[in-house]
């Protein structure tokens, strides 16, 4: 099994552009959240989805926007990508939330110039 | 609110020392309590879990105990490895159906 699976594994984007990170799960999981983890922060959760179609907002959601169209698939898009955006990030999927196993992709770390 | 608090990193050490990476908890109710592992490069994995009070977690010749009463969950190795650097993160969660909250993690360093 691939487990997650994240591309690209390194962007430069200049202020303004936009893109969409890609996160994949061949477990069947349910659960799928996007974090950002930076110095000394820690992880934050951007968003998160329980389903398919159904997806809410976490602990840092401002210039990010999601979609579950899939159990599989959970892009995230930066819309207009600013130099505070500039983090690594690590989408993850479970079972459920709770005491379930978070299985996390291997990161995207992303410059923004 | 509820919160994971641990120490200040990094760690440094020499290898077969004995490791403690200290944990404590704010929480409302009675969460689950985790360790996770990120190595370089990689993403998180979960090294072990405790849900509930004086349940010990224990894998890769880690383990941590929940202590209820003094809300901690302190992560205890008896001789490390270089293969144990790492970031560690210690996160909990109140119920089934919660978010799992993270600490800010501790960087750990072996030397040979």
């Amino acid at each position: 099994n691939a487990g997650v699976t994240q591309t690209p594994k390194f962007q430069v984007l200049k202020t303004g552009q936009s893109m969409t990170l890609q996160c994949a799960q061949d477990m069947n999981h349910e659960y799928m959240s996007w974090y950002r983890q930076d110095p000394g922060m820690g992880l934050r959760l951007i968003h998160y989805s329980v389903g398919a179609g159904i997806t809410d907002q976490g602990e840092v959601p401002n210039g990010y926007n999601v979609s579950r169209s899939t159990t599989e698939d959970f892009p995230l898009r930066l819309l207009s990508a600013a130099p505070s955006q500039t983090s690594v990030y690590f989408c993850a999927s479970s079972l459920g939330q709770g005491i379930h196993e978070q299985y996390f992709g291997p990161g995207t770390r992303l410059t923004v110039t | 609110g509820n919160s994971v608090t641990q120490m200040e990193g990094p760690v440094t050490l020499s290898e077969e020392a004995f490791l403690t990476i200290n944990c404590t908890y704010t929480a409302t109710g009675y969460p689950s309590l985790f360790w996770y592992v990120q190595y370089p490069g990689e993403g998180l994995q979960l090294l072990l879990k405790a849900t509930k009070a004086d349940d010990k977690g224990s894998n890769k010749g880690f383990e941590a105990t929940y202590r209820k009463e003094t809300t901690s969950f302190h992560l205890e190795k008896g001789s490390v490895q270089v293969s144990d650097s790492a970031v560690y993160f210690c996160a909990l969660t109140l119920n089934r159906d919660d978010k799992i909250i993270f600490g800010k993690g501790t960087r750990l360093h072996i030397l040979p």
